[in-house]
């Protein structure tokens, strides 16, 4: 699986805009940009995912590079609850054999300050 | 809805016990992954179900590990002879569709194993 890289922490304040980088220099062409975060004592949940173009859902953005070799999570109002371990996690395309699992790394610890 | 449920919650066990640990997937998902995550870790892939069918037990640690999905819902993983090392949270994730890159895993909320 193709690797990717993502700072170990960073940290916000409430209601401040909050951008988590995700360096993925070898990508493949069909490889899916996820990412996942975990609460504390919570199991990861999905947070968003791209191919090349920009997206946007409820719970955030993602900003791909033209190359894509980097992307972007940014949550717009950080908020006490999105206090999480962010991991950034390329998945292959369905002609893969990996049957969808996820290659975690150590994913960038967000703290978000009052 | 109901998401995916596990139990126990909190296991506890003695060097050399077994001990089976439940996940209960989102009904109608047919894709179901065991993950194995260690303290400060990210998670790391056990196995994974197709249904009732094991296709990929590449993840799994040693021989004393073994998971089994035998109506296609219910997964249970076992772990034999339990070794220090083995304390750590055991994830269950389930998903729709297989090799789908555009499906998400849904995940239970864990069941952290203590060896003693």
């Amino acid at each position: 699986d193709a690797k990717t890289t993502q700072p170990n922490s960073m940290e916000s304040n409430e209601e401040e805009p909050v951008h988590l980088p995700c360096n993925h220099s070898t990508i493949s062409g069909t490889d899916y940009i996820h990412w996942y975060r975990q609460l504390p004592s919570q199991g990861p949940e999905y947070v968003i995912h791209g191919l090349t173009s920009n997206v946007n859902n409820r719970m955030a953005s993602l900003a791909i590079a033209e190359d894509r070799k980097s992307s972007t999570l940014i949550l717009h109002r950080a908020t006490l609850r999105d206090a999480a371990v962010y991991y950034c996690i390329l998945k292959g395309g369905a002609g893969g054999t990996s049957y969808g699992k996820l290659t975690f790394g150590q994913g960038t610890i967000l703290t978000v300050h009052p | 809805g109901a998401g995916v449920s596990q139990s126990p919650r909190y296991k506890v066990a003695k060097r050399g016990q077994d001990v089976a640990l439940r996940c209960d997937p989102i009904s109608g998902h047919v894709s179901l992954f065991w993950y194995q995550q260690a303290l400060g870790q990210g998670p790391e892939f056990l196995t994974y179900f197709q249904n009732e069918a094991q296709l990929d037990k590449s993840g799994l640690p040693s021989d004393r590990f073994f998971a089994e999905r035998p109506e296609g819902s219910v997964s249970t993983l076992k772990i034999q002879r339990t070794q220090q090392e083995d304390s750590a949270v055991y994830l269950c994730a389930s998903s729709l569709v297989p090799r789908d890159p555009l499906y998400e895993q849904y995940f239970g909320p864990g069941t952290r194993l203590t060896v003693t």
